[in-house]
């Protein structure tokens, strides 16, 4: 079946503009994360869903970056006025998870984010 | 709080000869553990995961890791490495938590093979 899949693959944007990121989780899953992979930095988690409700917030490294998920299938991580730290590749997965630590994430092919 | 500290950023063998990435976590609650690789300009893929159920784990592409409580160590091993084998391996703690899911990755080791 069909499997996380994101948008863009790449974005090249300026610096001080906004970007949207998306991201279609698999069908059915009700659990979705975002995480950042930056050269040097390893994956950094970012925030969590559980349906449309974000219980943990506490990766988002600044006010400017917020995400959302509406009916509880894609999400959307906007960041705005992009600086070039925000270079990075950004990972969406989802899981089936019901609160149970042992339900697999299955990750996205992720968005490569240049800011110049 | 919990941790995962990848021992090792950069392993290079022979191919054919044993593979072992060193993984140590550190966690105050039941963690469950996952190894997932990342090949180059792939996105990341589970290789295996343990499950507070058999403490030896098989995955795919013949490696396995073995849960141990008393080192909080999860290395992952395979006895022969292929060539197919070079990317970048990622080792994962996960905790749930009330509702509440934390995900902490490793720094990551690249794995390469020398022919």
């Amino acid at each position: 079946g069909a499997g996380v899949s994101q948008s863009p693959s790449n974005k090249v944007t300026e610096k001080g503009k906004d970007v949207e990121l998306r991201c279609d989780p698999i069908s059915g899953h009700t659990a979705l994360y975002w995480y950042r992979q930056s050269l040097g930095q390893g994956l950094e988690f970012l925030i969590y869903f559980q349906g449309n409700s974000a219980p943990d917030k506490s990766g988002l490294p600044s006010d400017r970056f917020s995400a959302e998920r509406t009916g509880g299938s894609v999400s959307t991580l906007t960041i705005q006025r992009t600086q070039q730290e925000d270079s990075a590749v950004y990972l969406c997965a989802s899981s089936s998870t019901s609160g149970l630590s042992t339900d697999t994430q299955y990750f996205g092919p992720g968005t490569r984010l240049t800011v110049l | 709080a919990q941790s995962v500290t990848q021992l090792d950023s950069h392993v290079s063998v022979s191919e054919g000869t044993p593979v072992l990435l060193r993984c140590n976590y550190s966690s105050s609650y039941s963690p469950s553990l996952f190894w997932y690789v990342q090949h180059p300009n792939k996105g990341l893929q589970l290789l295996l995961k343990y499950t507070s159920a058999a403490t030896l784990v098989k995955g795919i592409n013949g490696f396995e890791a073995e849960f141990k409580k008393s080192e909080t160590s999860f290395h992952l091993t395979k006895p022969s490495a292929h060539m197919s084998d070079a990317a970048e391996y990622f080792c994962v703690v996960r905790i749930s938590n009330f509702g509440n899911e934390k995900l902490t990755f490793g720094t990551g080791t690249r794995l390469t093979i020398i022919p």
